[in-house]
């Protein structure tokens, strides 16, 4: 069953602590998206990483961290840097290049994270 | 990148047809228009994608005019689960970090 999987759905931290979320996608995408909603709002991005071993800052990457060393995965660490880190995470992963522009961007289920 | 601007909301019934206008005036030659739905807390699902004239699929239809400034997304005899927000994205798959920007999207409200 293909798609992209996103734990924990619903993720609580203290203030100050390091949080990690996962995202896995076994679609055999190049590209993976981290992108932070707050409530009402759109989507913004934070990160996103096109090849393993390499990521670019998004809009909004400050107090944010991540690592890509295989394809299938793009862990987001939230640190204790990131000032209103309460929000909802979504990740998302898609093709890259050919001739034809098909970037469909598949969307994980979303981890909230509320910081107490 | 191409900045959209769309309605912050819309409100329709059971049964109509609802069109959603989304304007990209700095669309690229190179980009393509997508349309996202969202249900509250889950990701945003593709729905339907152009790149001139009219694309049509099994839930929705794309008319784009010939300068391309401006497109509409039709949803046809929409129901209850059609409620949701629709966000309009113009981009370029080749272009080097392929950012997408979503902005705040058109929450639909399907009335019965």
């Amino acid at each position: 069953d293909g798609g992209i999987t996103q734990s924990p759905k619903y993720l609580f931290r203290k203030e100050g602590q390091n949080v990690t979320l996962s995202c896995e996608q076994n679609l055999n995408h190049d590209a993976m998206y981290w992108y932070r909603q707050d409530p009402g709002q759109g989507l913004r991005l934070i990160y996103y990483s096109q090849i393993v071993n390499d990521f670019q800052k998004g809009d909004i990457a400050e107090g944010y961290s991540v690592s890509r060393e295989k394809k299938e995965s793009f862990p987001l660490t939230v640190t204790s840097a990131q000032k209103n880190p309460t929000a909802f995470y979504l990740c998302a992963s898609s093709h890259i290049g050919g001739p034809v522009f098909t970037d469909t961007q598949y969307f994980g289920p979303g981890t909230r994270l509320t910081v107490l | 990148l191409a900045k959209t601007t769309q309605p912050i909301s819309m409100d329709s019934y059971e049964g109509q047809e609802v069109n959603i206008t989304c304007s990209h005036n700095n669309i690229a030659t190179n980009d393509y228009i997508t349309w996202y739905q969202q249900f509250p807390s889950q990701g945003p699902r593709f729905i339907i994608q152009g790149y001139k004239t009219k694309v049509t699929n099994e839930v929705a239809s794309l008319f784009i005019p010939a300068d391309r400034k401006s497109s509409t997304l039709s949803l046809p005899r929409v129901s209850l689960s059609d409620t949701a927000v629709y966000y309009c994205l113009v981009g370029d798959n080749n272009n080097a970090g392929n950012m997408l920007t979503f902005g705040g999207g058109t929450r639909l409200m399907v009335k019965p």
